[in-house]
């Protein structure tokens, strides 16, 4: 079992609509996550950054995190063509200088 | 956010050549840098991590005498593929984290191809 699942979809939603975004993990140790977007042939670009259990809004992106299940979303409202990428979700389990551990990314089309 | 850039964008070799790809953090000092390398459709694969001063640790199956990585400064990291072969033909990231500061910025990635 890996320690963070994250499906790799293919997920198309219609412009406008909201799109939900997963992954879970194993360890219990995890206490900072990350959310990442790729578009291809680039380098992934840091979207939203939050520790422990709870929420974190910024525009249309809301991080959210439920410790108890081990299962982190991010969510996009009003989704738009421009938000086309692939999605990594990303974890520490402390402050420092210690690796992340991604999931796999999920390949999302919004489609106009 | 923290700017980080890569030289070059993209690269061909021929193979047994060696290659230099350079990390640069633009407007943050990053004491620790890590080098990625990701295949196509794959998520992102830890090479290595490298502190400014000292010896890079590397992660288990990375040869570190074919990818020499140098941290020389706070803001300068280079990576090196020596005696490039085809199937080092891949998608180099390297990213950074800002002293003093937990999440890691991402450069734009080199593209490596070796006939």
């Amino acid at each position: 079992q890996k320690e963070v699942e994250q499906d790799p979809g293919p997920l198309s939603v219609p412009e406008g609509a909201i799109v939900s975004l997963n992954c879970t993990y194993s360890n219990s140790a995890f206490q900072y996550f990350m959310w990442y977007r790729q578009y291809s042939r680039k380098g992934p670009e840091l979207l939203m950054y939050t520790y422990s259990s709870g929420n974190k809004e910024d525009g249309r992106f809301t991080a959210q995190v439920d410790k108890s299940s081990k299962y982190i979303s991010l969510f996009i409202r009003d989704s738009q063509p421009s938000d086309s990428a692939t999605y990594l979700c990303a974890m520490k389990p402390g402050f420092g200088n210690e690796k992340l551990t991604f999931g796999t990314g999920t390949r999302l089309t919004i489609i106009p | 956010g923290a700017v980080v850039s890569q030289h070059p964008s993209w690269v061909i070799c021929k193979s047994g050549t060696s290659v230099k790809i350079e990390c640069r953090s633009l407007d943050f000092q990053a004491t620790t840098m890590f080098w990625y390398r990701q295949f196509p459709k794959q998520s992102l694969m830890l090479m290595a991590t490298s502190n400014e001063g000292s010896k890079a640790t590397y992660e288990q199956g990375v040869e570190k005498d074919k990818f020499l990585i140098n941290h020389a400064s706070l803001t300068l990291s280079t990576l090196t593929v020596t005696s490039a072969h085809p199937e080092d033909s891949s998608f180099y990231i390297c990213s950074t984290q800002p002293s003093g500061r937990n999440e890691q910025y991402f450069g734009p990635g080199t593209r490596l191809t070796v006939t």
